[in-house]
Protein backbone atom coordinates (compact mmCIF):
# COMPACT_ATOMS: atom_id res chain seq x y z
CA UNK A 1 0.00 0.00 0.00
CA UNK A 2 1.09 3.27 -1.05
CA UNK A 3 1.91 5.63 1.73
CA UNK A 4 0.85 9.04 2.09
CA UNK A 5 2.31 11.36 -0.75
CA UNK A 6 2.67 15.16 -0.25
CA UNK A 7 3.93 17.19 -3.17
CA UNK A 8 5.86 19.33 -4.01
CA UNK A 9 8.93 18.13 -1.78
CA UNK A 10 10.53 21.97 -1.91
CA UNK A 11 9.06 24.74 -2.96
CA UNK A 12 10.57 28.02 -2.73
CA UNK A 13 8.23 31.35 -3.16
CA UNK A 14 8.41 35.25 -3.26
CA UNK A 15 6.78 37.04 -0.51
CA UNK A 16 3.34 38.40 -1.58
CA UNK A 17 2.32 34.88 -3.84
CA UNK A 18 0.22 32.03 -3.04
CA UNK A 19 1.15 28.66 -3.15
CA UNK A 20 -1.04 25.55 -3.31
CA UNK A 21 0.19 22.24 -1.35
CA UNK A 22 -0.92 18.50 -2.04
CA UNK A 23 -1.41 15.17 -0.49
CA UNK A 24 -2.67 12.07 -1.28
CA UNK A 25 -3.97 10.05 1.74
CA UNK A 26 -3.48 6.14 2.19
CA UNK A 27 -5.59 4.48 0.22
CA UNK A 28 -9.26 4.25 1.77
CA UNK A 29 -8.34 6.57 4.68
CA UNK A 30 -10.72 10.05 4.36
CA UNK A 31 -9.32 11.44 7.14
CA UNK A 32 -6.41 14.14 6.14
CA UNK A 33 -4.38 16.55 8.75
CA UNK A 34 -2.63 19.00 7.72
CA UNK A 35 0.71 20.95 10.22
CA UNK A 36 3.10 23.47 10.07
CA UNK A 37 6.64 22.55 11.60
CA UNK A 38 8.92 25.25 12.27
CA UNK A 39 12.24 25.74 14.27
CA UNK A 40 10.55 28.47 16.41
CA UNK A 41 6.84 27.05 17.08
CA UNK A 42 7.50 23.57 16.68
CA UNK A 43 5.14 21.43 15.10
CA UNK A 44 1.59 23.22 15.26
CA UNK A 45 -2.06 21.50 13.71
CA UNK A 46 -3.81 23.54 11.13
CA UNK A 47 -6.55 21.76 9.89
CA UNK A 48 -8.19 18.70 9.66
CA UNK A 49 -10.60 17.12 6.66
CA UNK A 50 -12.96 14.39 6.65
CA UNK A 51 -15.12 12.94 4.31
CA UNK A 52 -14.75 16.25 2.71
CA UNK A 53 -15.44 18.66 5.16
CA UNK A 54 -13.53 21.11 7.93
CA UNK A 55 -13.68 18.85 10.92
CA UNK A 56 -11.31 21.04 12.95
CA UNK A 57 -9.10 23.99 12.63
CA UNK A 58 -6.02 25.50 14.53
CA UNK A 59 -4.70 29.17 15.40
CA UNK A 60 -3.88 30.45 11.96
CA UNK A 61 -5.04 33.86 9.79
CA UNK A 62 -7.63 33.24 7.30
CA UNK A 63 -4.47 33.69 4.81
CA UNK A 64 -4.42 29.86 5.71
CA UNK A 65 -7.22 27.48 3.91
CA UNK A 66 -7.30 24.12 3.13
CA UNK A 67 -10.03 21.64 1.35
CA UNK A 68 -10.46 17.56 0.43
CA UNK A 69 -11.82 16.52 -2.58
CA UNK A 70 -14.29 13.07 -3.15
CA UNK A 71 -11.52 10.65 -3.70
CA UNK A 72 -9.79 12.15 0.08
CA UNK A 73 -6.81 14.35 -1.91
CA UNK A 74 -6.24 17.34 0.25
CA UNK A 75 -4.86 20.75 -0.81
CA UNK A 76 -3.80 23.40 1.38
CA UNK A 77 -3.35 26.48 0.42
CA UNK A 78 -1.74 29.97 2.03
CA UNK A 79 -2.13 33.00 -0.02
CA UNK A 80 -0.39 36.68 0.56
CA UNK A 81 2.84 34.52 1.56
CA UNK A 82 4.94 35.84 4.43
CA UNK A 83 8.56 35.12 5.70
CA UNK A 84 7.31 33.35 8.39
CA UNK A 85 5.33 31.24 6.65
CA UNK A 86 8.48 29.26 5.56
CA UNK A 87 8.42 26.01 7.08
CA UNK A 88 8.19 22.39 6.82
CA UNK A 89 4.50 21.10 6.06
CA UNK A 90 3.02 17.88 6.78
CA UNK A 91 -0.11 16.26 5.97
CA UNK A 92 -1.59 13.01 7.79
CA UNK A 93 -3.92 10.40 6.45
CA UNK A 94 -6.17 8.24 8.70
CA UNK A 95 -8.77 5.98 7.80
CA UNK A 96 -11.17 6.86 10.82
CA UNK A 97 -10.12 10.42 13.18
CA UNK A 98 -9.83 7.66 15.79
CA UNK A 99 -7.10 5.67 14.80
CA UNK A 100 -3.69 6.01 14.02
CA UNK A 101 -2.02 8.78 11.53
CA UNK A 102 0.97 8.35 9.36
CA UNK A 103 2.37 11.16 7.90
CA UNK A 104 4.02 12.00 4.44
CA UNK A 105 8.06 13.34 4.29
CA UNK A 106 5.79 17.00 3.94
CA UNK A 107 6.88 19.72 1.86
CA UNK A 108 9.21 22.20 2.46
CA UNK A 109 8.45 26.01 1.87
CA UNK A 110 10.70 28.88 1.87
CA UNK A 111 9.16 31.86 1.23
CA UNK A 112 12.18 34.76 0.25
CA UNK B 1 -6.35 23.06 25.70
CA UNK B 2 -4.25 20.89 26.07
CA UNK B 3 -0.27 21.57 26.76
CA UNK B 4 2.47 18.86 25.88
CA UNK B 5 6.10 19.41 27.27
CA UNK B 6 9.00 18.16 26.80
CA UNK B 7 11.95 19.08 28.88
CA UNK B 8 14.94 17.95 27.55
CA UNK B 9 16.11 19.45 24.07
CA UNK B 10 18.65 17.43 23.35
CA UNK B 11 19.78 13.61 24.76
CA UNK B 12 22.83 11.60 23.33
CA UNK B 13 23.19 7.94 24.15
CA UNK B 14 26.22 5.36 23.03
CA UNK B 15 24.67 2.46 21.10
CA UNK B 16 23.60 -0.84 23.02
CA UNK B 17 22.87 1.40 26.04
CA UNK B 18 19.34 2.52 27.69
CA UNK B 19 18.42 6.24 27.12
CA UNK B 20 14.57 7.68 28.61
CA UNK B 21 12.65 10.41 26.94
CA UNK B 22 10.98 12.52 29.08
CA UNK B 23 7.36 14.07 28.48
CA UNK B 24 4.78 15.79 30.77
CA UNK B 25 1.58 16.75 29.31
CA UNK B 26 -1.36 19.01 31.22
CA UNK B 27 -5.30 18.20 30.13
CA UNK B 28 -8.35 18.48 32.24
CA UNK B 29 -9.79 15.34 30.19
CA UNK B 30 -10.13 11.39 31.52
CA UNK B 31 -9.71 9.31 28.87
CA UNK B 32 -7.17 10.14 25.74
CA UNK B 33 -4.12 8.96 23.70
CA UNK B 34 -0.84 9.75 24.02
CA UNK B 35 1.76 9.13 21.23
CA UNK B 36 5.54 8.99 20.83
CA UNK B 37 6.83 10.24 16.88
CA UNK B 38 10.18 9.63 15.84
CA UNK B 39 11.83 12.01 12.65
CA UNK B 40 14.74 10.99 11.40
CA UNK B 41 16.26 13.23 8.76
CA UNK B 42 13.68 11.94 6.14
CA UNK B 43 11.45 14.33 8.35
CA UNK B 44 8.83 11.69 7.54
CA UNK B 45 7.17 11.25 11.04
CA UNK B 46 6.97 7.97 12.51
CA UNK B 47 4.97 6.27 15.14
CA UNK B 48 6.89 4.59 17.44
CA UNK B 49 4.49 3.74 20.58
CA UNK B 50 0.83 4.69 21.84
CA UNK B 51 -0.77 4.70 24.53
CA UNK B 52 -4.47 4.73 25.94
CA UNK B 53 -4.87 6.33 28.92
CA UNK B 54 -7.39 4.12 30.04
CA UNK B 55 -5.28 1.17 30.34
CA UNK B 56 -2.93 0.65 33.33
CA UNK B 57 -0.16 -1.21 31.47
CA UNK B 58 2.50 0.31 29.90
CA UNK B 59 3.03 -0.14 26.18
CA UNK B 60 5.66 -2.06 24.99
CA UNK B 61 6.99 -1.76 21.49
CA UNK B 62 10.30 -4.46 20.81
CA UNK B 63 12.82 -2.10 22.32
CA UNK B 64 10.32 0.59 22.82
CA UNK B 65 8.47 1.27 26.21
CA UNK B 66 6.51 3.83 28.40
CA UNK B 67 6.27 4.75 31.62
CA UNK B 68 2.91 5.81 31.86
CA UNK B 69 2.18 8.04 35.43
CA UNK B 70 -1.43 9.15 34.64
CA UNK B 71 -1.76 10.87 37.97
CA UNK B 72 1.63 12.71 37.67
CA UNK B 73 0.41 13.36 33.58
CA UNK B 74 4.12 12.19 32.72
CA UNK B 75 4.75 9.82 29.66
CA UNK B 76 8.54 8.93 29.39
CA UNK B 77 9.83 6.62 26.52
CA UNK B 78 12.58 4.12 27.24
CA UNK B 79 14.54 3.11 24.55
CA UNK B 80 16.49 -0.37 24.85
CA UNK B 81 19.63 -1.66 23.50
CA UNK B 82 20.08 1.65 21.51
CA UNK B 83 20.95 1.43 17.74
CA UNK B 84 22.66 3.87 15.20
CA UNK B 85 19.31 3.75 13.29
CA UNK B 86 17.38 5.07 16.53
CA UNK B 87 18.92 9.02 16.00
CA UNK B 88 16.12 10.70 15.41
CA UNK B 89 13.80 14.01 16.47
CA UNK B 90 11.36 12.08 18.56
CA UNK B 91 8.10 13.90 19.76
CA UNK B 92 5.59 13.47 22.70
CA UNK B 93 1.58 13.93 21.65
CA UNK B 94 -1.30 14.25 22.82
CA UNK B 95 -4.63 13.13 21.39
CA UNK B 96 -8.04 13.87 22.65
CA UNK B 97 -10.75 10.70 22.48
CA UNK B 98 -12.93 12.13 19.09
CA UNK B 99 -16.39 12.77 21.09
CA UNK B 100 -17.80 11.91 17.39
CA UNK B 101 -18.73 14.81 15.33
CA UNK B 102 -17.17 18.07 14.68
CA UNK B 103 -18.03 21.19 16.73
CA UNK B 104 -16.05 22.06 19.44
CA UNK B 105 -14.06 18.79 19.61
CA UNK B 106 -10.79 18.71 19.25
CA UNK B 107 -11.30 15.50 16.94
CA UNK B 108 -8.41 14.26 15.57
CA UNK B 109 -5.90 16.92 16.25
CA UNK B 110 -2.60 15.77 17.55
CA UNK B 111 -1.19 18.07 19.79
CA UNK B 112 2.84 18.10 20.12
CA UNK B 113 5.58 18.63 22.34
CA UNK B 114 8.99 20.57 21.31
CA UNK B 115 10.63 17.48 20.59
CA UNK B 116 14.44 16.21 21.55
CA UNK B 117 16.69 15.08 19.71
CA UNK B 118 18.57 12.26 19.91
CA UNK B 119 22.23 11.33 19.25
CA UNK B 120 23.28 7.46 19.49
CA UNK B 121 27.07 7.14 19.70
CA UNK B 122 29.10 4.01 18.34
Amino acid sequence: KAGVTQTPRYLIKTRGQQVTLSCSPISGHRSVSWYQQTPGQGLQFLFEYFSETQRNKGNFPGRFSGRQFSNSRSEMNVSTLELGDSALYLCASRDTPYTEAFFGQGTRLTVV
Amino acid sequence: AQTVTQSQPEMSVQEAETVTLSCTYDTSESDYYLFWYKQPPSRQMILVIRQEAYKQQNATENRFSVNFQKAAKSFSLKISDSQLGDAAMYFCAYRSVAAGDAGGTSYGKLTFGQGTILTVHP
